[in-house]
């Protein structure tokens, strides 16, 4: 069983900044079935990035996902207002799991 | 518009049983498979159970093997989940969500608002 771990738990930063946010998995998996969620409260989740790079429909392009083997990382260049929320990463497949979530708070 | 809409959740007693709806619209629903997502309040996302876009396979977490069953009904663009012998750990948000592909194996790209169960006495 795969189990991802995310880091840090916690990220303050100000509008502008650079996020960058981390994603390991206990052994290699194929980054195509590594996706990425953003998740405000009382929201769904909402797929930003799926196949480790590729931006889901309407997602901005200041969201970018690289990555490959157990290591994979969500870049968030310049801070929007809106994008303080929690990130998910997961992996899909026969058999899904999430990492625990990486909380963007406003400094 | 595409849309998931969840339903079923309410207090329910431990040991009791539940089932959980999850109603598609905007989307052709017999193409894909279908998963269910649940969230403990204040914690992370738990992957639940998929099942085929035809309904003939299904697959389970470890933590949900037992007491839980996922089926479908593609004629009603209806997705559910029955839970047996509810434990005080069942208490979360179920979100449904579309895995884009026929045996959901693709990223979750549709989500439902999800509906809340409390298991409490």
């Amino acid at each position: 069983e795969v189990v991802l771990t995310q880091s840090p738990g916690t990220l303050s930063l100000s509008p502008g900044e650079r996020a960058t946010l981390s994603c390991r998995a206990s052994q290699a998996i194929s980054r195509t079935f590594l996706g990425w969620y953003q998740q405000k409260p009382g929201h769904p989740p909402k797929l930003l990035i799926y196949e480790a790079s590729t931006r889901a429909t309407g997602v901005p392009d200041r969201f970018s996902g690289s990555g490959s083997g157990t290591d994979f990382t969500l870049t968030i260049n310049s801070l929007d207002p809106d994008d303080f929320a929690v990130y998910f990463c997961q992996l899909y497949g026969s058999s899904p799991t999430f990492g625990p979530g990486t909380t963007v708070t406003v400094k | 518009q595409v849309q998931l809409v969840e339903s079923g959740g309410g207090v329910v007693q431990p040991g009791k049983s539940v089932r959980l709806s999850c109603l598609a619209s905007g989307f052709r629903f017999s193409n894909l498979g279908m998963h269910w997502v649940r969230q403990a309040p204040g914690k992370g996302l738990e992957w639940v159970a998929v099942v085929w876009f035809d309904g003939t396979q299904n697959s389970y977490a470890d933590s949900a093997r037992g007491r839980f069953t996922i089926s479908r009904d593609n004629a009603k663009n209806t997705l559910y989940l029955d839970i047996l012998r509810l434990r005080l750990d069942d208490t979360a948000r179920y979100f449904c969500a579309s895995g884009g592909s026929t045996s959901g194996r693709k990223a979750f790209d549709i989500w439902g608002r999800g509906t809340m169960l409390i298991v409490s006495s």
